[in-house]
């Protein structure tokens, strides 16, 4: 079992859907992060959250929020979605001043 | 100027070969650097971790820092076919509980058997 686990591995949704992304590490730490991946660019963090409260929003549209209930689980609820947020998105955890660490990511496809 | 600058290959090379993976950045504050290793349809996974200048060793790979030239390099010896993967660099001013990393766009490595 991996550190990070993410589900779905896969998602397809309409535009006008609502979906959510899970996210759970097991591995103790106390910050957790949502990033996204797209082709032919940089990761961009999205969301992080230090001991369950939200330190970093990156101008992220609010089409995508963030839930993070306990130091252990981390969601992404997904709504009105464009075509252009097709991508892998990434969590990932870390203990306070150490290295990240990532899941295997979720492939979001927006149609 | 992009803070992080990293070629995107595509690389490919011979099953052997030393292979050269390098970064270059503008922010003199950096002093944590990483690489990650991608494979298709994963997750980044830790590979290396050094603070400030100069040489990291662990088995193959060797991560090399040149704060004075703001310039980063990963190298892999006798590289494997499992080698192939996307190498990305990272790097960071901070630590902390706001741990922010900014990464390159990572290089396509290919090691032909």
């Amino acid at each position: 079992e991996t550190g990070v686990t993410q589900t779905p591995r896969h998602l397809v949704m309409g535009m006008t859907n609502k979906k959510s992304l899970k996210c759970e590490q097991h591995l103790g730490h106390n910050a957790m992060y949502w990033y996204k991946q797209s082709a032919k660019k940089p990761l961009e963090l999205m969301f992080v959250y230090s001991l369950e409260e939200r330190v970093e929003n990156n101008s992220v549209p609010s089409r995508f929020s963030p839930e993070c209930p306990n130091s252990s689980h981390l969601f992404l609820h997904l709504h009105t979605l464009q075509p252009e947020d097709s991508a892998l998105y990434l969590c990932a955890s870390s203990q306070e001043g150490n290295t990240i660490y990532f899941g295997e990511g979720s492939w979001l496809t927006v149609v | 100027q992009k803070e992080v600058e990293q070629d995107p290959g595509p690389l490919s090379v011979p099953e052997g070969a030393i292979v050269s993976l390098n970064c270059t950045y503008s922010n003199s504050a950096f002093q944590y650097f990483m690489w990650y290793r991608q494979y298709s349809r994963k997750g980044p996974e830790l590979l290396m971790y050094t603070y400030s200048s100069g040489n990291k060793e662990d088995g193959r790979f060797t991560a090399q820092v040149d704060k004075s030239s703001k310039y980063i390099s990963l190298f892999i010896r006798d590289s494997q076919p499992s080698d192939s993967a996307t190498y990305l660099c990272a790097m960071s001013a901070i630590r902390g509980s706001n741990y922010k990393l900014t990464f390159g766009k990572g290089t396509l490595l290919t090691v032909n058997p």
